[in-house]
């Protein structure tokens, strides 16, 4: 079936470093792509959007990269900081675009 | 403005009892959606609801599984005869478009966390 998943399940980073969470997906027809931050207790928020027509776009600290030929994303922030701290999960739609469905989720360490 | 709000936030029962989990989306949101959350996993689709449409329930994991929208606005998620396995966080979301071309991020609630003892 139809995936988006996260390539590793845990990073932990230097406070100040850039951290570089990475995402595959399986349908080649998907044309929008999510990043989400989960901080403990709390419901997902948005971070950062791409659609398809783009390769990169970036945001307040954050820059995501999308290359359509293999079929993978990527989530970047710089100087990373301890309220950086949480679970991030990619999402795209489902064919047809009717859900969305997301990846496991990469908990982000960072160290003091 | 206001984001999605769920209620409880915490929610206790004993095995086979039925629960109701409510969901306010944000206003003018046409598309909601139920998502599980079981501990330290990734999200688990339940149902979207999407304007006057058919809801999609093709995530609903059992026929203890249900959820209506009234009126377009307000969710409820029905479990009955609640089992240990569906302790979970139960959240809502909501999006300003839906199907197709579904292009608009989700708003998330806090979610309901559910034990079932």
């Amino acid at each position: 079936g139809e995936s988006v998943g996260l390539h590793l399940p845990t990073l932990s980073v230097q406070e100040g470093d850039n951290s570089i969470i990475n995402c595959a997906y399986s349908n080649s027809a998907s044309d929008y792509f999510i990043w989400y931050k989960q901080e403990s207790g709390k419901g997902p928020q948005f971070i950062i959007d791409i659609r398809s027509n783009m390769d990169k776009r970036q945001g307040q600290r954050v820059t995501v990269l999308l290359n359509k030929t293999v079929k993978h994303l990527s989530l970047q922030i710089a100087a990373t900081q301890p309220g950086d701290s949480a679970v991030y999960f990619c999402a795209g739609p489902n064919t047809g675009g009717f859900k969305t469905i997301f990846g496991a989720g990469t908990r982000l360490f960072v160290k003091a | 403005g206001a984001g999605v709000s769920q209620s409880p936030s915490n929610k206790v029962t004993e095995k086979g009892k039925d629960v109701e989990l409510r969901c306010d989306p944000i206003s003018g949101h046409t598309a909601l959606y139920w998502y599980r959350q079981s501990l330290g996993q990734g999200l688990e689709f339940l149902i979207y609801f999407q304007g006057n449409s058919a809801p999609d329930k093709s995530g609903l994991p059992s026929d203890r599984f249900s959820a209506e929208r009234t009126g377009g606005s307000v969710s409820t998620l029905t479990i009955q005869r609640t089992q240990q396995e569906d302790s979970a966080v139960y959240l809502c979301a909501s999006s300003l478009r839906g199907a197709p071309n579904n292009n608009s991020p989700l708003h998330f609630g806090n979610g309901t966390r559910l034990t079932v003892t």
